[in-house]
């Protein structure tokens, strides 16, 4: 069975404080693990993934995600929050055999930064 | 220009009628998919294809019908629209090798 949970519905910080989106998953594969977000009213964008080569990726505009294995965790952090950073955020977990790989969403975490 | 598009980018339709979206991607991309996002339910697969007339149901496929004559075409039919197909609809590609998904900008359609 493959799932993702992300655990956070909403979350709220101030601009330039901390930003942390936590990410939880099961697979029965070695999972390849994806961060998307997506602008109001936008189509989504891929801010980083992990493929099964160092456990701290780095993405766009910041952001960071670190796979830890022994807890199926990927959580999204950035050390300081911008204003632009208001959006909706979903963690994917890709995994399978062969050429095809399941893909499975997280319902999303709508981050809101307040000036 | 390449990418992936869909058209219409909105549609407002009536409860009963057939409906189809467009999607094309540039890149000969083998596997393609339609989701649909709803509040509180993030995106759920509705049929993918994994090469041009090869395609499979995903998650929520009740009441859809897909196409894929073309490699670069995924069409996405609502046979008879129904109010709980409300919904924005997003096609992606996939570049197996990079395992990265691609999206289209979405279609917003409204069912009265």
């Amino acid at each position: 069975a493959q799932s993702v949970t992300q655990l956070d519905s909403h979350v709220s910080v101030s601009e330039g404080t901390p930003v942390l989106l936590r990410c939880n998953y099961s697979s029965s594969y070695s999972p390849s693990l994806f961060w998307y977000v997506q602008h109001p009213n936008k189509g989504l964008q891929l801010l980083l993934k992990y493929t099964s080569a160092a456990t701290l990726v780095k993405g766009i505009n910041g952001f960071e995600a670190e796979f830890k294995k022994s807890e199926t965790s990927f959580h999204l952090t950035k050390p300081s929050a911008h204003m632009s950073d208001a959006a909706e955020y979903f963690c994917v977990v890709s995994a399978g055999l062969g050429g095809y790989q399941k893909v499975t969403f997280g319902t999303g975490t709508k981050l809101q930064v307040i000036p | 220009d390449a990418g992936i598009t869909q058209s219409p980018r909105y549609k407002i339709t009536e409860t009963g009628r057939q409906v189809t979206l467009m999607c094309h991607q540039t890149w000969s991309h083998s596997y393609m998919f339609w989701y649909r996002q709803d509040l509180g339910h993030g995106l759920r697969l509705i049929y993918y294809s994994a090469a041009a007339d090869i395609t499979d149901k995903g998650e929520v496929p009740d009441g859809y019908v897909v196409s894929r004559s073309k490699t670069e075409n995924f069409p996405l039919t609502l046979e008879s629209a129904t109010r709980s197909q409300t919904s924005v609809y997003f096609c992606a590609s996939v570049n197996l090798e990079a395992g990265e998904q691609f999206f289209g900008p979405g279609t917003r359609l409204t069912v009265l």
